[in-house]
């Protein structure tokens, strides 16, 4: 069974990068049966979408976010990383990551990392 | 973007209740919607995906319609475990969004 684990800082100064990992287990990202996404959740909000990765390294990326957002993909590690640079108090959030069930972008997404909670403060 | 609007925002109901949330999206997004719901300190969990197809080992008292731009998520019989915020997620566009968010509460 697919586990997947956020590990990263908990704490982040303003105009800092944001640098977040997730380690899956129980699978091999290099499957290329899935495609792998970040979401985050604000405290008290909803729930927005960040990106989404393929093992090959193609990604996707939320637009209103695109300029500061970089996700890249280890296979060697079976990981996937989360870089937001510029980062403001409004990147305060808990991020999750989660995978996509199906490959080609059009998928739910079914299993979920438990989160990690990321505040930024100087 | 394809907007997700959910109504109501927050629905107090007792156990047993019925209970009907509606996902109404900006644009049609065909089948491609998924349902999911969030407990406090918790990650998201799928209840339903493609708009109506149940996740495997989600009771079935959960159930998914519509199509386009108007969905529907509906518990048929409110239990205890339930109480919990729903969203709706389309994934029609590569710009995947989710709705806004449905507390369900006990009354």
């Amino acid at each position: 069974q697919v586990q997947l684990q956020e590990s990263g800082p908990g704490l982040v100064k303003p105009s800092q990068t944001l640098s977040l990992t997730c380690t899956v287990s129980g699978g091999s990202i290099s499957s290329g049966d899935y495609y792998w996404s970040w979401i985050r959740q604000p405290p008290g909000k909803g729930l927005e979408w960040i990106g989404y990765i393929y093992y090959s390294g193609s990604t996707y990326y939320n637009p209103s976010l695109k300029s500061r957002v970089t996700i890249s993909v280890d296979t060697s590690k079976n990981q996937f990383s989360l870089k937001l640079s510029s980062v403001t108090a409004a990147d305060t959030a808990v991020y999750y990551c989660a995978r996509d069930r199906q490959p080609g972008g059009y998928s739910e997404m079914d299993v979920w990392g438990q989160g990690t909670t990321v505040t930024v403060s100087s | 973007d394809i907007q997700m609007t959910q109504s109501p925002s927050t629905l107090s109901a007792s156990v047993g209740d019925r209970v009907t949330i509606t996902c109404r999206a900006s644009q049609s997004i065909s089948s491609w919607l998924a349902w999911y719901q969030q407990k406090p300190g918790k990650a998201p969990k799928l209840l339903i995906y493609k708009a109506s197809s149940l996740e495997s080992g989600v009771p079935s008292r959960f159930s998914g319609s519509g199509s386009g731009t108007e969905f529907t998520l509906t518990i048929s019989s409110l239990q205890p475990d339930d109480f919990a915020t729903y969203y709706c997620q389309q994934y029609n566009s590569y710009w995947r969004t989710f709705g806004q968010g449905t507390k369900v509460e006990i009354k």
